[in-house]
């Protein structure tokens, strides 16, 4: 089926970095979203963008986190600066629509380990 | 306050068996419910999924059960297969058009042969 792909899948950086995480979608997707899960935990929507804007961001949206897709490319997410805090795995997901109930596709993750 | 509760957190079955898996949830907004399956170093990947205007939703071996009335949904594995092995994860969204999905804690399930 259609793949998510997402580079790198493991970074290890130091507090007050930044970090660019990397998400290749589905190829004709047009809305894209990052989740966070921290070990153990529930996955939670971070948030969804759609022709070069934020549709909807949760409150784990912090100011230090954007979100961009320029020119088509990779669809990023960059935390600056980074806290410790933020260590997890980020997901991407893609979906074709972005009604409710349009099938979201996800990758397999990076994890994000902030010293 | 979590919106969508999953149990249980593990469950061991064997091989043949039904798995039953359990979430409910408290937005009376919600009215799509996915659920995923997600094996070791991949992401999720959607197994079954069922809107609020239905009750139940097969597919193969894969049933999913909603009640509006109790805000609760299930999923029904029957004959399991040690290749279901997996993490599940049921999750909620309404409909809006910003496709934000909420996920339960997930339930790690072990087919034993």
């Amino acid at each position: 089926g259609p793949k998510v792909l997402q580079i790198p899948s493991h970074q290890i950086i130091d507090m007050g970095q930044m970090v660019t995480l990397n998400c290749d979608p589905v190829s004709n997707h047009l809305y894209f979203y990052w989740y966070k899960q921290i070990l153990g935990q529930q996955m939670e929507f971070l948030v969804n963008f759609y022709n070069g804007k934020v549709m909807e961001k949760s409150k784990l949206f912090k100011d230090q986190f954007s979100v961009e897709r320029p020119d088509g490319s990779y669809f990023t997410l960059k935390i600056q600066p980074t806290a410790l805090e933020d260590s997890a795995v980020y997901f991407c997901a893609s979906s074709l629509a972005g009604q409710g109930y349009a099938e979201q596709f996800f990758g397999p993750g990076t994890r994000l380990t902030v010293l | 306050q979590q919106q969508v509760r999953q149990s249980p957190q593990s469950l061991t079955v064997w091989e043949g068996g039904t798995t039953v898996l359990t979430c409910s949830y408290e937005d009376s907004t919600f009215n799509y419910f996915p659920w995923y399956q997600q094996f070791p170093g991949e992401g999720p990947a959607l197994l079954i999924s069922i809107l609020s205007v239905s009750d139940k939703k097969e597919d193969g071996r894969f049933t999913t059960f909603f009640n509006k009335r109790e805000k609760k949904l299930s999923l029904h594995i029957i004959d399991s297969q040690p290749g279901d092995s997996a993490t599940y994860f049921c999750a909620a969204s309404a409909n809006t058009n910003t496709g934000k999905l909420t996920f339960g804690d997930g339930t790690v399930l072990t087919v034993k042969p």
